[in-house]
């Protein structure tokens, strides 16, 4: 199993450009999950998904998209990026209630 | 809105002493909380799951404890060794959405 993978690693941005973090799982979990890390704040969850068609958001959803067509994938997209989203970002995923395995990151810088 | 409070946010003990985490939680209401492992530059890794039901959960040399009705954790590791310098998070579940601490940051020292 290769787990929870995310691409890219290191990502630089522009302000107003738009991209999207890849997240994959193959451990048929339904629940999938995003988060930013920042400096002395914890994991923020921003948006999570209980199974394929099914997303809703977390703590911090403003200027994220996701969506869930398969199982295995969770996209998140930001839509015009800002400096403010400059973070680490994590996914996630298990089964609903159980042990959380998470991805090794993907570190965004928006200048 | 739930908070999750991990005091200290730093911790530096000689080999060989135990270490006594703390996390403390707003919101009794919760399905779970977990203890996770994070190294620099790393993804997260799970240490225990505590269910709402349980009161406390092991491994090896780590026990976790849940007082639900007073919203505590404590970790604790037995005769730390350096390779357990880390920092150590805590996240409470409500309701599919996961709630963590700042985290508290461990050094071993050889």
């Amino acid at each position: 199993n290769a787990g929870v993978t995310q691409t890219p690693k290191f990502q630089v941005l522009k302000t107003g450009q738009s991209m999207t973090l890849q997240c994959a799982q193959d451990m048929n979990h339904e629940y999938m999950s995003w988060y930013r890390q920042d400096p002395g704040m914890g994991l923020r969850l921003i948006h999570y998904s209980v199974g394929a068609g099914i997303t809703d958001q977390g703590e911090v959803p403003n200027g994220y998209n996701v969506s869930r067509s398969t199982t295995e994938d969770f996209p998140l997209r930001l839509l015009s990026a800002a400096p403010s989203q400059t973070s680490v970002y994590f996914c996630a995923s298990s089964y609903v209630g159980d042990t959380q395995y998470f991805g090794p990151g993907t570190r965004l810088t928006v200048l | 809105k739930q908070e999750v409070t991990q005091i200290p946010a730093a911790l530096s003990v000689p080999e060989g002493e135990n270490l006594v985490l703390n996390c403390s939680f707003t919101d009794s209401a919760i399905y779970n909380l977990q203890w996770f492992r994070q190294d620099p530059g790393k993804g997260l890794t799970s240490l225990l799951l505590i269910q709402s039901s349980q009161r406390e959960q092991t491994s090896g040399r780590l026990n976790a404890s849940l007082d639900k009705s007073s919203g505590r954790s404590t970790l604790y590791i037995a005769a730390s060794q350096p390779g357990d310098s880390a920092t150590y998070l805590c996240a409470v579940d409500n309701d599919y959405k996961l709630s963590f601490g700042a985290g508290t940051t461990v050094t071993v020292r050889a």
